[in-house]
């Protein structure tokens, strides 16, 4: 079942623009991870926030979180067009230890 | 992709056929996954195993089976029960110091003729 759901669908942005994206979930977690996917590849993980964090960083990304609003936000300043991907949100809910994948928001960079 | 490989990358089958997905991992991680994904949708869990020689169906598990002999191994079986077949999978697993992290390995997208 998808818990996360990822706004925007898509995004496009010129190079060196910042692009910032939202997830929304429904039930309580553990954690909440960003994901990346190029095009016909498998996942690659960006970076993991906790329940009890309120934001996080990792080189151009900044990741908040607001478990009072159920939400997320994935920020990638400086964009570039290696950046052009699309990006989901994975929530690892508390009673299980399984990950719930949101749609995804599909980013493209122009250059 | 790392550590974990899929094949083949490429799939086409014929509607009614069987087909064997291979998951190979030396990461020497505990948990596996496979997860189903369609254009413009997010991942859904069709199977995963926490250990070898144990499994549990995810979310949509009708029309697959799976097996865990091995630790480095996790086979996904797509019959011919299942109705819509044509998707990208995608194998992935859990486990060492990041233990709440999935790695993917590089999908096979199955054509289903």
């Amino acid at each position: 079942s998808q818990q996360g759901e990822e706004d925007p669908q898509a995004l496009s942005i010129q190079e060196g623009e910042n692009a910032t994206m939202n997830c929304s979930y429904k039930t309580s977690i553990n954690n909440l991870q960003w994901y990346r996917q190029n095009s016909g590849r498998g996942l690659v993980h960006l970076i993991l926030i906790r329940s009890n964090e309120r934001e996080k960083h990792s080189g151009r990304l900044r990741v908040t979180l607001d478990t009072s609003k159920k939400s997320s936000s994935l920020l990638i300043t400086a964009s570039r067009a290696a950046d052009t991907a699309s990006y989901f949100c994975a929530t690892d809910r508390s009673n299980d230890y399984k990950l719930s994948f949101g749609a995804g928001t599909t980013v493209t960079v122009r250059a | 992709d790392g550590g974990i490989t899929q094949s083949p990358k490429y799939l086409f089958r014929k509607e009614g056929q069987n087909v064997t997905l291979s998951c190979e991992q030396n990461l020497n991680h505990d948990a596996m996954y496979w997860y189903r994904q369609d254009p413009g949708q997010g991942l859904r869990l069709i199977y995963y195993s926490q250990i070898v020689n144990d499994f549990q169906k995810g979310d949509i598990a009708e029309g697959y089976s799976v097996s865990r002999e091995k630790k480095e191994s996790f086979p996904l079986t797509v019959t011919s029960a299942q109705k819509n077949p044509t998707a990208f999978y995608l194998c992935a697993t859990e486990g060492g110091e990041r233990s709440d992290t999935q790695y993917f390995g590089p999908g096979t997208r199955l054509t289903v003729l």
